[in-house]
């Protein structure tokens, strides 16, 4: 069955990285994007970026722009995310999300459970 | 960027009476070549991720009980929950994927019992 499974919570300083790694497992990796989406303690859904995950290219969510890098491991089937100068503002639970590529893609149809960031100091 | 906006921000309704939610996009999003609509629901209970409810506008994700159904074409959108049940006790999004990016969604609409 389809699996996206994220690594561990987070505790940073601000100004501080993060990196979060989603492994995705019973599916064929490449015939679907992946995207992150961050979700602020009682906030609605943020969507911060997706990337290619056959090719490698990425689009990020204007806010972002700077300090969001996405990558992927075709080899692993894990996608990472890497998020700088973290402030405190960046408190947040973040998943990985997949989209099927193509026009008969149905939005995202598989979520990772979360990860959950924390900055304070 | 397509702005999406849900109405009502919350709505308590009772249990086995009908819950409706709307969502409304700031440019269309039905792709003309296919004649879909590029806009999903989701549903977010506490301390879960989201789930894909409905896509394209009115097609049910597989598994998902026939109580719930999408409508609505071009801007306008709706979630209806034929028969509310307890288990239906929600955070409810819209989601346009037409235009992307962004991939924007709505604000949420959060679901309880009356």
């Amino acid at each position: 069955q389809v699996q996206l499974v994220q690594s561990g919570a987070e505790v940073k300083k601000p100004g501080a990285s993060v990196n979060i790694s989603c492994k995705a497992s019973g599916y064929t990796f490449t015939n679907y994007y992946m995207h992150w989406v961050r979700q602020a303690p009682g906030q609605g859904l943020e969507w911060m970026g997706i990337i290619n995950t056959s090719g490698g290219s990425t689009s990020y969510a204007q806010e972002f722009q700077g300090r969001v890098t996405m990558t992927r491991d075709t080899s692993t089937t894990t996608v990472y995310m890497d998020l700088s100068s973290l402030r405190s503002e960046d408190t947040a639970v973040y998943y990985c999300a997949r989209e099927l590529v193509g026009a008969t893609t149905k939005g995202f149809d598989s979520w990772g459970q979360g990860t959950l960031v924390t900055v304070s100091s | 960027d397509i702005g999406m906006t849900q109405s009502p921000d919350s709505l308590a309704v009772s249990l086995g009476e009908r819950a409706t939610i709307n969502c409304k996009s700031s440019q269309s999003v039905l792709y003309s070549s296919n004649n879909k609509n590029y806009l999903a629901w989701y549903q977010q209970k506490p301390g879960q991720p989201p789930k894909l409810l409905i896509y394209w506008a009115s097609t049910r994700e597989s598994g998902v009980p026939d109580r719930f159904s999408g409508s609505g074409s071009g801007t306008d959108f709706t979630l209806t929950i034929s028969s509310l049940q307890a288990e239906d006790v929600a955070v409810y999004y819209c989601q346009q994927y037409y235009s992307t990016p962004p991939y924007t969604f709505g604000q949420g609409t959060k679901l309880e019992i009356k």
